[in-house]
């Protein structure tokens, strides 16, 4: 079974400010882990994604996360928060890229003060 | 290429009713996903088409249906509709597993899933 917990349904960060969304994830094998966005009135888009070597991944606008197996985490984080970086963001795994059983975590608002 | 295209972007009807939900993938994708999106439930799987065959299906009632054409356009028929039917929809492809995946090196495997804007269906 997998499973996805993501800390916090709701975000508040100041413009300039290190973006921090936290995501903990539960799985019985290897995991492939993604993480989307979704802005208003939209669908899903891929930010990133982990399968296998590196563990910290880079992705779009910014974004990156780190794979910490013992800690179970793919933290998403941006060194500097844009106002354009307000939406909702959801973490994802999946079993060996089984991604047609992809589970989506809650989604975690994040609201940028200016 | 095109991206995801879901028809309509709204759909507004009463309880009882039923309705049909379309998404076009992207060109050369054989695998189609639905999802139910809702504030308090999030996003939950309905089911995923694959060449035409409903190859998973999530923990939802039999008034949701669906299926795929050879073209693999997809389809989702609610039946009876009920109140807490009301959600954005989204459909989701991607490449799909097959012989094609196969060759693909392994960092590739994690095949991402690309999202259609959803339908906005709204129960009254």
């Amino acid at each position: 079974a997998q499973s996805v917990t993501q800390l916090g349904s709701h975000v508040s960060v100041s413009e300039g400010a290190l973006v921090l969304l936290r995501c903990n994830y539960s799985s019985s094998v290897p995991p492939y882990l993604f993480w989307y966005v979704q802005y208003p009135n939209q669908g899903l888009q891929l930010l990133l994604k982990y399968t296998t070597g590196a563990t910290l991944v880079k992705g779009i606008n910014g974004f990156e996360a780190e794979f910490k197996k013992s800690e179970t985490s793919f933290h998403l984080t941006k060194p500097s928060a844009h106002m354009s970086d307000a939406a909702e963001y959801f973490c994802a795994v999946s079993l060996s890229g089984g991604y047609q059983k992809v589970t989506f975590g809650t989604g975690t608002k994040l609201q940028v003060i200016p | 290429k095109a991206g995801v295209t879901q028809t309509p972007r709204y759909l507004i009807k009463t309880r009882g009713q039923q309705v049909t939900l379309s998404c076009s993938p992207i060109s050369g994708h054989r695998s189609v996903s639905w999802y139910q999106q809702t504030p308090g439930q999030g996003l939950q799987f309905l089911f995923e088409y694959f060449s035409e065959t409903q190859r998973n299906k999530g923990n939802f009632p039999g008034r949701f249906s669906g299926r795929q054409f050879s073209n693999s356009r997809s389809e989702m028929n609610v039946s009876t509709l009920e109140l807490g039917d009301s959600a954005l929809y989204l459909c989701a492809s991607s490449p799909g597993q097959g012989f094609e995946a196969e060759m693909m090196p392994v960092l590739e495997r994690g095949n991402e899933q690309f999202f259609g804007p959803g339908t906005r269906l709204t129960v009254l």
